[in-house]
């Protein structure tokens, strides 16, 4: 156990659809990412926050979007929902020291049908 | 900057032989680096990580990786592959003092029994 919490592990949804992801980091983490793996695209790096505040964008669509809220926990929403974005869905906890490596929950799998 | 250039995407080894994955990175200040590993349908677990102490790092599971300075290489090892070896490993770096994590792409490393 990571100690990174994903939900939900399942979500099945229709094309145009809104859906939110949600991840609690580790205790003590104050940095969340979020990456989309794909079977064509493989593991990309969509977006970091560092308490709160916005980090690093990676190749996330304007169609997606992100918060790290008070608490530390993460949310990430996606709408316009198309075939495409069918993908497992990962975040990542870490703190500041570069020394430490991040820790992955174990992803929400989305199906877009 | 930084990158990760993984230089196999697939990796075939008999059961018993000898493991190896190549990584290769750039990176702008002395960086950490991280090898994961991703069973089928899993989130991504530490192996190992190198963290500008011992240049040779020993992991879980009889993996280990040797960090070249001089080469900019974190290549990973194992002597004597098991059919639970396989899965898809990823090669990270995080440069000093940086929070972002850069992933290579990925190699898939088959056991043939």
């Amino acid at each position: 156990d990571s100690g990174v919490t994903q939900t939900p592990k399942h979500l099945i949804t229709a094309t145009g659809q809104r859906v939110t992801l949600r991840c609690s980091p580790r205790s003590g983490d104050l940095s969340v990412y979020w990456y989309q793996q794909s079977l064509d695209q493989g593991l990309q790096f969509l977006i970091q926050y560092y308490n709160g505040e916005e980090r690093a964008k990676g190749n996330i669509l304007e169609r997606f979007s992100a918060q790290q809220f008070p608490d530390l926990h993460s949310e990430l929403n996606l709408s316009s929902l198309e075939l495409g974005d069918s993908a497992l869905y990962f975040c990542a906890s870490s703190t500041r020291d570069s020394n430490t490596e991040a820790f992955f929950g174990q992803g929400t799998r989305l199906t877009v049908v | 900057a930084q990158s990760v250039t993984q230089l196999d995407s697939h990796v075939s080894v008999s059961e018993g032989t000898p493991v190896l994955l190549r990584c290769n990175y750039s990176s702008s200040y002395s960086p950490s680096l991280f090898w994961y590993v991703q069973h089928p349908n899993k989130g991504l677990q530490l192996l190992l990580k190198y963290t500008s102490a011992a240049t040779l790092v020993k992991g879980i599971n009889g993996f280990e990786a040797e960090f070249k300075k001089s080469e900019t290489s974190f290549h990973l090892t194992k002597p004597s592959a098991h059919m639970s070896d396989a899965a898809e490993y990823f090669c990270v770096v995080r440069p000093f003092g940086n929070e972002k994590l850069t992933f290579g792409t990925g190699t898939r490393l088959t056991i043939i029994p």
